[in-house]
């Protein structure tokens, strides 16, 4: 199974700042990788698609990069309703598998 | 608008059963790929399974091979998971979402749509 390592695992941030994530495939994955946001209670949103695509209806302060093995998901302004867990998907072999999931807090 | 309801859950003794349905409007059911994606208590998310928009194909995480069955009545427009032989660690909320974009042989990849869930406790 591809293994999928996000970092960090939480991360505390202000409003207005810019914030990043990564998300690392034990093996190449080419560019399928997704990401999603999940809100406390709510179910999860696809962002991104294809590991760069913003998701219609997206606010363009997401963005997603990367290819291969490593892949980088920001937010350039953080707003407070961008408080959730972001998690990234491979789809590149099954088993399609998550990162474990970064939790994200206003500061 | 797109919209995914899933009913079916509760409480279960280890080693029963118990189908879960997700109902689907708002889009054509049967030229999509379906997903069951799953999420223990205070846990990330797990795929579960996958089934191709006309039923021929399906895909299970090892976790829940040979246990569970995944279906779809494209008449009803309505997807099925049928949990047999249930463990303490199947106790989840299990969502369905549909599978969109990427396609291989009717799979399609990109969950762009996702139900609430129903929750599945497993214990005696």
């Amino acid at each position: 199974d591809i293994q999928m390592t996000q970092s960090p695992s939480s991360l505390s941030a202000s409003v207005g700042d810019r914030v990043a994530i990564t998300c690392q495939a034990s093996q190449d994955i080419s560019k399928y990788l997704n990401w999603y946001q999940q809100k406390p209670g709510k179910a999860p949103k696809l962002l991104i698609y294809d590991a760069s695509n913003l998701e219609t209806g997206v606010p363009s302060r997401f963005r997603g990069s990367g290819s291969g093995t490593d892949f980088t998901f920001t937010i350039s302004s953080l707003q407070p309703e961008d408080i959730a867990t972001y998690y990234c998907q491979q789809y590149d072999n099954f088993p399609i598998t998550f990162g474990q999931g970064t939790r994200l807090e206003i500061k | 608008q797109v919209q995914l309801v899933e009913s079916g859950g509760g409480v279960v003794q280890p080693g029963r059963s118990l189908r879960l349905s997700c109902a689907a409007s708002g889009f054509t059911f049967s030229r999509y790929a379906m997903h069951w994606v799953r999420q223990a208590p205070g846990k990330g998310l797990e795929w579960v399974t996958v089934i191709s928009y006309d039923g021929s194909n399906k895909y299970y995480a090892d976790s829940v091979k040979g246990r569970f069955t995944i279906s779809r009545d494209n008449s009803k427009n309505t997807l099925y998971l049928q949990m047999n032989s249930l463990r303490a660690e199947d106790t989840a909320v299990y969502s369905c979402a549909r599978g969109g974009g990427h396609c291989t042989n009717g799979v399609c990849y990109i969950l762009d749509s996702w139900g609430q869930g129903t929750l599945v406790t497993v214990s005696s």
